[in-house]
Formats: structure tokens, C-alpha cells, sequence
């Protein structure tokens, strides 16, 4: 089955502590991108990546880092969380640009205390 | 975001009735024009989109109308069911820029 998969799907974590939530995708889709979503303001583009070792910032990448080692793999990783990345975030994948059906993970609701 | 203005952010309709929702956006280079539907603590999921060199496009009981010229969008949803209801997002982009709408709550009422 054709799916975007992340993990955790729920953590709760402590300011400052360093965490790193998967995702991964099996439809052998170039563009991956992160987004999080906050009540009002709809989904907000963190990194994306054009293809292995390519990523590029999106709208919000302060306080994140991506890695795109494998065509399959793109983690998130919060080196010192903050309160104020308590959000939902999504995985999303798409085949050839984003300009093409994004396919979305099942989400990931962090809270950083 | 900033690049795509949704309206409205709550919509409620009765059962059988049409919903629109519309989305203006800035960038001209702008090519493609998804929405997308998120049930409630589900993933969105697209359920139409429309690519600049069209006009409009439907899909059953869902359209979309692209104006170019005016950088607005709209989607039409006719014959409302309570399954209806959930958060619609509109988004525009092109081939490395991709922006999302605030969002609509669309309740249905039976």
C-alpha cells in the first residue's frame, strides 16, 4: 500500500531536549516537505527537498533541521525544542515537484513543556 | 499563509445546499492550484486541483473556477452531505514554491 508513514504519531517533550520525528515514504516520490499546522493559520511550509542530499528552507525553518540521506527517509529533527513548536506537524510527499498531488502522513501532535 | 488569503474560515450550510469557498493569491507564477480536505483528526487528503491553462474543472459534486487574470480561485460544492463537513484548504504554488490557505470549517448541518 502506497503510504507516507511518521513517527511518533504523539510526543511530549521538555524545552531544550533534542528530538527527531520520522518520516518515510514507499512510492518512490522525489519532493518531501514538512509542514505544521496551528489553528488559523492552516499548514506552514518548514524545509522541503528536491531529491537526496537537496533541501531547500520554506516559510518557517527557524529551530529545525531536515536530513534527506535516502530518497525514502526525511526526518525532522529539533535540536532545542521551545514551547512555541507545540503544533501538528505533517510529512508530505509528492512525485515530481511540488506542483503535484502531495500525499500527507498521519501527522505528528507534539507538546514541548 | 501570507501568499494566499482563504474566506471564509467557518461556513455553515444546511444539508442540500451549495458551499463556495475562495482564495485569492499574489504570485503570478503560480501553476497549479490543489485543494485539499482534512477531516477531523485525519491527514488532508486532495480532492480536486486545477492547473493554470484551465478554466474550471468538476468533478461530481465538486468544481473549481480558476481567474487568472484577478489571481482567485473558488471551490463549488453542490449538494452538501453531513460527510461534507470538515477543514478545507485551498494552496498555489508552482514547481518549488507551495502555499497553503488558512483553512474553511465547513459544518453541514442535517
Amino acid at each position: 500500500e502506497a503510504q507516507v508513514t511518521q513517527n511518533p504519531r504523539y510526543l511530549i517533550t521538555v524545552t531544550g531536549k533534542k528530538l527527531t520525528v520520522t518520516c518515510s515514504q514507499n512510492m518512490n516520490h522525489e519532493y518531501m516537505s514538512w509542514y505544521r499546522q496551528d489553528p488559523g493559520l492552516g499548514l506552514r511550509q518548514i524545509y522541503y527537498s528536491m531529491n537526496v542530499e537537496v533541501t531547500d528552507k520554506g516559510d518557517v525553518p527557524e529551530g529545525y533541521k531536515v536530513s534527506r540521506k535516502e530518497k525514502r527517509n526525511f526526518p525532522l529533527i529539533l535540536e532545542s525544542p521551545s514551547p512555541n513548536q507545540t503544533s501538528l506537524y505533517f510529512c508530505a510527499s509528492s512525485s515530481q515537484g511540488l506542483n503535484t498531488e502531495a500525499f500527507f502522513g498521519q501527522g505528528t501532535r507534539l507538546t514541548v513543556v | 499563509g501570507e501568499n494566499v488569503e482563504q474566506h471564509p474560515s467557518t461556513l455553515s450550510v444546511q444539508e442540500g445546499d451549495s458551499a463556495v469557498i475562495k482564495c485569492t493569491y499574489s504570485d503570478s507564477a503560480s501553476n497549479y492550484f490543489p485543494w485539499y480536505k482534512q477531516e477531523l483528526g485525519k491527514r488532508p487528503q486532495l480532492i480536486i486541483d486545477i492547473r493554470s491553462n484551465v478554466g474550471e474543472k468538476k468533478d461530481q459534486r465538486i468544481a473549481v473556477t480558476l481567474n487568472k487574470t484577478a489571481k482567485h480561485f473558488s471551490l463549488h460544492i453542490t449538494e452538501t452531505q453531513p460527510e461534507d463537513s470538515a477543514v478545507y484548504f485551498c494552496a498555489e504554488g508552482n514547481f518549488n514554491k507551495f502555499y497553503f490557505g488558512s483553512g474553511t470549517k465547513l459544518n453541514v448541518k442535517p
